[in-house]
């Protein structure tokens, strides 16, 4: 079975530009989270979608958006980026109601000069 | 909204040597999980703990979770250099939220030869 798999793996941007990233759950998962880890620190939760809606946000700014496609799959928009946006961006998933824990990507790493 | 410390941030040790790291929320939460990202690596889920007082053991790993629900700990017995990575604690509260889960700090662990 694969796991949750995330691209790019890397993404460079300047800023004020956007920037797109995408995450596919594993098979049979409707559940997808978004967090933010910026470098040696924690993760922060930006966004959890469910069903192909949007269930809950982090305390991030609007100019952090993202949507779920029908088949679960995600996608994280990041626009006027700003330096520090540049962080590691972990999908994870989950089945709702299933196993507790949530399967993570291996993330993308924003970097934004 | 609801926080989660970690404590201690780092800890270095010596193969062999005992591992402890604590996690207190500061609102008491249905569950807590418990994940490991190895360096350069993403969050592995652990196990979970739901029950006031539950005690879980996973080999030299042992998770205790309050009975007030509200702190949390890992211990490692005889530490390896494959314990090597941070640990992180996430609390589910009980009302609001729905699925998110809120990551602690994290503690991580160097281990010496």
């Amino acid at each position: 079975e694969a796991g949750v798999t995330q691209s790019p793996t890397h993404l460079i941007k300047t800023r004020g530009q956007q920037a797109t990233l995408r995450c596919s759950p594993i098979s049979g998962h409707t559940s997808v989270y978004w967090y933010q880890q910026a470098l040696g620190l924690g993760l922060q939760f930006l966004l959890w979608y469910d069903e192909g809606e949007e269930r809950n946000r982090g305390n991030f700014p609007p100019r952090f958006s993202g949507r779920q496609f029908p088949n679960y799959s995600s996608e994280l928009n990041v626009n006027a980026l700003e330096l520090e946006d540049s962080a590691l961006y972990l999908c994870a998933s989950r089945f709702d109601p299933g196993p507790a824990g949530y399967t993570f990507g291996s993330g993308t790493r924003l970097t934004v000069v | 909204g609801q926080q989660v410390m970690q404590i201690p941030q780092y800890q270095h040790v010596q193969e062999g040597e005992d591992f402890t790291t604590y996690c207190n929320s500061s609102t008491t939460l249905s569950n807590i999980q418990w994940y490991k990202q190895r360096p350069g690596g993403h969050p592995v889920f652990l196990i979970q703990l739901v029950k006031s007082g539950e005690v879980k053991k996973q080999k030299r790993l042992t998770f205790q979770f309050g009975e007030a629900k509200k702190n949390s700990s890992l211990h490692i017995t005889a530490t390896q250099t494959t314990d090597v990575g941070t640990y992180f604690c996430a609390g589910r509260g009980l009302t609001g939220g729905g699925n998110k889960l809120t990551f602690g700090t994290g503690t991580q662990l160097k281990v010496e030869l």
